[in-house]
């Protein structure tokens, strides 16, 4: 089985601060990688994507890559509390469409 | 996105029964999945639901346990039959489009407790 591996956190992060939200992955062929987010009791929602190496951003977001060290980041600028919440890495690996992290949640502090 | 819904959204259920959980979708979606979500763990992926055919399942999961349905584009059914306490957990389905597989839009949940 393929790993996608998270830190669990807690990670806290002042509001307004950058909360930066790592990845590692297993499967050397991953050509596509994904954030979630899951707010307690809810279910998961897609907030980026990232198929080349470099950045991408998207509002607040950025989504880093980088494929030879196997290793995707979200960074999250001007953190605010309802940002709050567990961050999941998903990555394409053989057959199965998404393998899951075990996310790491985050708290931002008011 | 789609509009995803999941029946029931709890149940509470005795050892040794089963369960049908029902998802439905507000339009026509290629890809259907099924998860499984146990407490303070992440997502994992039971199997695909394929229109007019058999599931896929992940290693580990077989029909027999968890008997999938879809008989057509918008609905699927998953059964967790023959219930013991480590199949608490929280059940989802996912939606994906024919190449954007990837990019997953879930339901919003089951929630099994077996007692």
């Amino acid at each position: 089985q393929k790993e996608v591996e998270q830190n669990s956190g807690p990670l806290s992060v002042p509001e307004g601060a950058i909360a930066s939200l790592n990845c590692t992955y297993s499967d050397r062929g991953s050509q596509s990688f994904f954030w979630y987010r899951q707010y307690s009791g809810k279910s998961p929602e897609l907030i980026m994507f990232i198929y080349s190496n470099g950045d991408k951003e998207d509002g607040r977001f950025t989504a880093q890559l980088n494929k030879a060290s196997q290793y995707v980041s979200l960074l999250i600028r001007d953190s605010q509390p309802s940002d709050s919440a567990t961050y999941l890495c998903a990555v394409p690996s053989g057959n199965t469409p998404l393998v899951f992290g075990k996310g790491t949640r985050l708290s931002v502090i008011a | 996105s789609a509009v995803i819904s999941q029946k029931p959204s709890r149940d509470i259920c005795q050892r040794g029964t089963s369960l049908t959980i029902q998802c439905q979708v507000d339009s026509q979606v290629t890809m259907m999945f099924w998860y499984r979500q146990q407490p303070g763990q992440s997502l994992t992926l039971i199997a695909t639901a394929n229109q007019g055919s058999e599931a896929t399942y992940e290693s580990g999961f077989v029909i027999d346990k968890f008997p999938i349905s879809r008989p057509n584009l918008t609905f699927s059914t998953l059964t967790v039959s023959n219930m013991s306490p480590e199949d608490s957990s929280i059940y989802l389905c996912s939606v994906g489009r024919s190449g954007r597989i990837h990019e997953q839009y879930f339901g919003p949940g089951t929630r099994l407790t077996v007692t």
